[in-house]
């Protein structure tokens, strides 16, 4: 089975420094992995994907992504948070198996302080 | 406007009473799908179509049925709602090719069974 962790419910930093959000996969085969992001009352938004060659993938908002094989490893990075990137983040998974199915993270809060 | 609507946006309704939660996209998109959006659990997906009159269980489909008569609409049913049914519910739709597959999600719904 698919499946995709977030090892933090929640993640600290202050304006300009830089953030990473941490997420782990689990798939049969090659993995095809994306993040969403979710401000407050909106549904989600597509950041960026990951299918196949470079394992640094870059996004939408100056948000960029380090597929990582030998850790099973996708975290999320920004170089220089801002206030309003605060918001919910959700790592993804399509299945290998049945490419209709997707399989989500926990979420984690990014909370980013003047 | 490309865009996923949903409606209603906020309801409460009791135990047993049946509701149809709408969604409809203007951007032509083949596939379209149903979350629930859970504290702790994060996005699971309740049931998928690949087209219309095609349709299929995703991971938590138990509650509910989905049709799909028209390419633009995929609503959501819940014959018998029950209170475990309570919770915030997104609509979501794509192209379904590989390079073309980024969802675009809907608003929300947020749905209390009492």
């Amino acid at each position: 089975a698919q499946s995709v962790a977030q090892p933090e419910d929640q993640v600290n930093v202050a304006e300009g420094n830089p953030l990473t959000v941490k997420c782990t996969y689990s798939v049969s085969g090659n993995p095809y992995l994306f993040w969403y992001v979710q401000y407050p009352n909106r549904g989600l938004q597509f950041l960026l994907k990951y299918i196949t060659g470079d394992n640094l993938v870059k996004g939408s908002y100056g948000f960029e992504a380090e597929f990582n094989k030998s850790q099973t490893s996708f975290h999320l990075k920004k170089p220089s948070a801002l206030v309003s990137d605060s918001a919910l983040y959700f790592c993804a998974v399509r299945d290998n198996e049945d490419f209709n199915k997707f399989y989500f993270g926990s979420g984690t809060k990014l909370n980013v302080k003047p | 406007e490309a865009q996923v609507t949903q409606n209603p946006r906020y309801l409460i309704t009791v135990t047993g009473k049946k509701l149809t939660v709408t969604c409809s996209q203007n951007m032509n998109h083949e596939y379209m799908s149903w979350y629930r959006q859970d504290p702790g659990l994060g996005l699971r997906q309740i049931y998928y179509s690949m087209n219309v009159e095609v349709t299929d269980k995703g991971d938590v489909p138990e509650g509910y049925k989905v049709s799909r008569k028209e390419k633009r609409n995929f609503p959501l049913i819940l014959e018998s709602p029950s209170p475990n049914q309570t919770s915030l519910y997104f609509c979501a739709s794509s192209f379904t090719g590989l390079d073309t597959d980024t969802q675009y999600f809907g608003p929300g719904t947020r749905l209390t069974v009492l």
